[in-house]
């Protein structure tokens, strides 16, 4: 059975650093391209960023780049996002998914998610 | 960036009805299109691939249809258990999800 489980949420202030894991079980985690997908009631979902099979690749969306650092390992089955100069708009349930067809596209499985919390 | 526009935001229906779900992007997205279910307190759960390929495990009152701009989501006979907040997703140009339709019981 395929399980994704987040881990890393909480509240930080606004400029503070946090760093999520997903950790990955039931199939090959280096076959799979990897992703965060975020939710929150006012913007919905929103993908951030995604990683290729080796982590050679990585793709963000516009508001993360140079603040957030997708990567995996994949000897522990285990992805993360590192978050940096975090801000109040970041607040935001974040789902680890899997990319079945390479790294971009369909997402066929997702963690339960985490909160994170942006607030001083 | 490509702009998911998903009607009616809200559905209410009744058990055994058809229901469709109508997703529009603001350009051609070439089919590159899934359907997500998601209920409440729950993570997304993809229902639908490339349009119209169902997802392994999926109820196959479930179906999708759609080509261009335009796309939808088809529940044959709506069941109890349907209830939930249904996303379009595309994936040709850039990653965007739709904001939602969310489907209720009359």
């Amino acid at each position: 059975e395929v399980q994704l489980v987040e881990s890393g949420g909480g509240l930080v202030q606004p400029g503070r650093s946090l760093k999520l894991s997903c950790a990955a079980s039931g199939f090959t985690f280096s076959n799979y391209g990897m992703a965060w997908v975020r939710q929150t009631p006012t913007k919905g979902l929103e993908w951030v960023a995604s990683i290729s099979t080796g982590g050679g690749n990585t793709y963000y969306r516009d508001s993360v780049k140079g603040r957030f650092t997708i990567s995996r390992d994949n000897a522990k089955n285990t992805q993360y996002l590192q978050m940096d100069s975090l801000r109040s708009e970041d607040t935001a349930t974040y789902y680890c998914a899997r990319h079945p067809f390479g790294y971009g596209g369909s997402l066929d499985y997702w963690g339960q998610g985490v909160m994170v919390t942006v607030s001083s | 960036d490509i702009q998911m526009t998903q009607s009616p935001p809200v559905l209410s229906a009744s058990v055994g009805d058809r229901v469709t779900l109508s997703c529009k992007a603001s350009q051609n997205i070439n089919k590159n299109l899934d359907w997500y279910q998601q209920k409440h307190g729950e993570a997304p759960k993809l229902l639908i691939y490339y349009t119209n390929n169902l997802q392994t495990g999926i109820p196959s009152r479930f179906s999708g249809s759609g080509s261009g701009t335009d796309y939808t989501l088809t529940i044959s006979s709506l069941q109890p258990e349907d209830v939930a907040t249904y996303y379009c997703y595309q994936y040709n140009s850039g990653l965007t999800f739709g904001s939602g339709t969310k489907l209720e019981i009359k």
